[in-house]
């Protein structure tokens, strides 16, 4: 069991960049999904995926944000024209069924 | 909108003393879980509670779920250092395979 593995485990970029974070989830887990954690927060949940479909956005999800499927294996999350307030840990989470999340150790984005 | 409140956020106890941590939610649910957390390191799962009055303990740790309340506790039995970390409830509130809604998290420091 290989665990959710995301990438990079840390991005420094410069306000206005473009980033994207890549979440590979444990393989035979149906279901991924995308939360933002900030510093003494719990994580938020912003969208989710039931293989290559995308199912669920929450409002947290600006226009900025585009999350992927494809294959409905790993997942691709892009923030387009980074802002300050993006300082965030990413973490993927994938389960199968009803079974609890396993999450991965997440990407901290610093912006600058 | 589900809200989801945990209490005590932050929590100092010596080695060998007992404690609760209290996870109040705002709608109805009938499946609620908890995870720990390390610093710099990502969310393990704990229990999940599937039903009302469900109960499930491991070593010193006892989680408990009231539906009909709307509270979980997670109960700590003659602590040790090993157990301090970040403790989070996080409920779904459709009982399916949605994003998770997570308290802010209760930071518990064990002294020797």
């Amino acid at each position: 069991d290989t665990g959710v593995s995301q990438n990079p485990r840390h991005k420094i970029t410069k306000r206005g960049q473009n980033v994207t974070f890549r979440c590979d989830p444990i393989s035979e887990h149906n279901r991924l999904y995308w939360y933002r954690q900030t510093l003494g927060q719990g994580p938020e949940f912003l969208t989710y995926f039931q293989n290559e479909a995308q199912l669920e956005k929450s409002r947290l999800l600006s226009d900025r944000f585009s999350a992927e499927r494809p294959k409905g294996s790993f997942s691709t999350l892009e923030i387009q024209r980074t802002e300050q307030g993006d300082s965030a840990m990413y973490l993927c989470a994938s389960s199968e069924g009803n079974q609890p999340q396993h999450f991965g150790d997440g990407t901290r984005l610093s912006i600058l | 909108e589900l809200k989801v409140e945990q209490n005590p956020l932050f929590l100092s106890m010596q080695e060998g003393k007992n404690y609760t941590i209290y996870c109040n939610y705002s709608t109805t649910s009938d499946r609620l879980y908890w995870y720990r957390q390390d610093p710099g390191k990502s969310l393990e799962s704990l229990f999940v509670l599937l039903s009302n009055g469900a109960v499930k303990q491991e070593g010193r740790l006892m989680a408990s779920l009231d539906t009909k309340a709307r509270l979980s506790t997670l109960h700590i039995t003659a602590a040790v250092h090993d157990l301090s970390a970040t403790y989070f409830c996080a409920v779904d509130p459709l009982g399916g395979a949605d994003g998770l809604t997570f308290g802010k998290g209760t930071h518990l420091i064990i002294q020797p």
